[in-house]
């Protein structure tokens, strides 16, 4: 109940094309919805969020979906670049109300986009 | 968002060593987590660390292997001991929650020889 499930684990997208990751999550509780970019050597950074209480999250090429429903949701990165070319996961967390519950992580997909 | 500063950010050891994995953050925190990551894999966590109290071990880690200290709302430590070459990992430091997020450090690259 605690998992996150991520896929696809790998994933090939042309210059300018859309990228989509899904990530689907089973306990209710999770209420705090990240997604991490990583590039090789380096820490995950932050790269959107989304909490329950909306649908969609977008800030600049990269938007989230959520489907509180179906306990799914999905990042996609438009236009995707050659420097968009990095491991991204998916996580959720229990965080409302200040209450803080370890992060947990989905499994990760490498996104490569070709120019 | 707090910024993190880890260190060592790369070390080679020899097996039956410890290696101590220091983590400073510019802005006082709550709750301080410690994740490994193995190599091409997801983050794992290993423990929260709360200041003044003992850390919280997820399951598969324990406190004997994998110490962890927080003496104040600035810094922790996580000490890696009497590491095999099983030990080899990416292991990061993170803050955050309570509404603001999840902030990571660089990493810290351990190799086990």
């Amino acid at each position: 109940q605690q998992q996150v499930k991520q896929s696809p684990q790998s994933l090939i997208v042309q210059k300018g094309g859309i990228s989509i990751i899904n990530c689907a999550y089973e306990n209710t509780a999770f209420d705090y919805f990240p997604w991490y970019q990583q590039f090789p050597g380096k820490g995950p950074a932050l790269l959107i969020a989304i909490r329950p209480d909306v649908s969609e999250k977008k800030e600049g090429r990269f938007t989230i979906s959520f489907n509180k429903s179906a306990k799914q949701f999905s990042l996609h990165i438009m236009d995707s670049q050659p420097g968009d070319s990095a491991t991204y996961f998916c996580a959720a967390s229990s965080d409302y109300g200040g209450a803080t519950n370890k992060l947990i992580f989905g499994t990760g997909t490498l996104l490569a986009v070709q120019p | 968002s707090a910024v993190i500063s880890q260190k060592p950010s790369r070390d080679i050891c020899q097996r039956g060593t410890s290696l101590t994995i220091q983590c400073q953050v510019d802005s006082q925190v709550t709750m301080m987590f410690w994740y490994r990551q193995q190599p091409g894999q997801s983050l794992t966590l290993i423990a929260t660390a709360n200041q003044g109290s003992e850390a919280t071990y997820e399951s598969g880690f324990v406190i004997d292997k994998f110490p962890i200290s927080r003496p104040n709302l600035t810094f922790s430590t996580l000490t890696v001991s009497n590491m095999s070459p099983e030990d080899s990992s990416i292991y990061l430091c993170s803050v955050g929650g309570q509404g603001h997020g999840y902030t990571f450090g660089s990493g810290t690259r351990l190799t086990v020889v």
